[in-house]
């Protein structure tokens, strides 16, 4: 009865390369959410994807930013070109509905070098 | 636009004490609202889920209350202890959003 996986939970990238999280969400759950969060601060919705779709993506950078949930394995959110600021903790949720209780993933901690 | 408050930003109290968390929030539109635990390096715990048409909801020794209209949720922590400590988040969900709103939290320190 696994939980929300993430990984891996750190990822060290220089300046410049590309980072690609994974996250597979609770079982039988197809609503899948991306979160950051910065030091001393809360979480900041990124993007909101079910399976083959994105629904929301308000939240994720125009640039460099990308994520997907496909039909088979894992959602993943893609990072191109790495900046320092983009160092921070990502975290996945998913929840059966769009509108149910969420779980949360351990997160991944990027740090861009 | 949503936006979460928590107050205080952070706490800290003799074991035993009982204690309450403060949130509120800027839309009464809301589908839910949920409080989670977050432990130092470490992910989010749901402790509690209101929806919208509740009042209120209880396990153990905690006790969220949602105030619609006024836009207020209040967790309440009875016989605090030192496992207790964490950041508490509050976080609601929009009507017709499909994204949830974080507060920046309240970090809680139980002294043994």
């Amino acid at each position: 009865n696994a939980g929300v996986m993430q990984n891996p939970r750190h990822l060290v990238r220089r300046r410049g390369q590309e980072a690609r999280l994974r996250c597979s969400p609770m079982k039988g759950h197809s609503h899948v959410y991306w979160y950051r969060q910065l030091p001393e601060e809360g979480l900041k919705f990124m993007v909101y994807l079910q399976k083959e779709n994105i629904i929301d993506e308000s939240g994720m950078p125009k640039e460099r930013f990308s994520a997907e949930f496909p039909k088979e394995g894992p959602s993943i959110l893609r990072i191109q070109q790495v900046v320092r600021g983009d160092s921070a903790a990502y975290f996945c949720a998913s929840s059966a509905q769009g509108g149910e209780k969420l779980f949360f993933g351990s997160g991944t901690q990027l740090s861009v070098l | 636009k949503q936006e979460v408050t928590q107050i205080p930003a952070a706490l800290s109290v003799p074991e035993g004490e009982n204690l309450v968390l403060n949130c509120s929030f800027t839309d009464s539109a809301i589908y839910n609202l949920q409080w989670f635990r977050q432990d130092p390096g470490k992910g989010l715990t749901s402790l509690l889920l209101i929806q919208s048409s509740q009042r209120e909801q209880t396990s153990g020794r905690l006790n969220a209350s949602l105030d619609k209209s006024s836009g207020r949720s209040t967790l309440y922590i009875a016989a605090s202890q030192p496992g207790d400590s964490a950041t508490y988040l509050c976080a609601v969900k929009d009507l017709g959003g499909f994204k949830t709103i974080f507060g920046a939290g309240t970090r809680l320190f139980v002294k043994a």
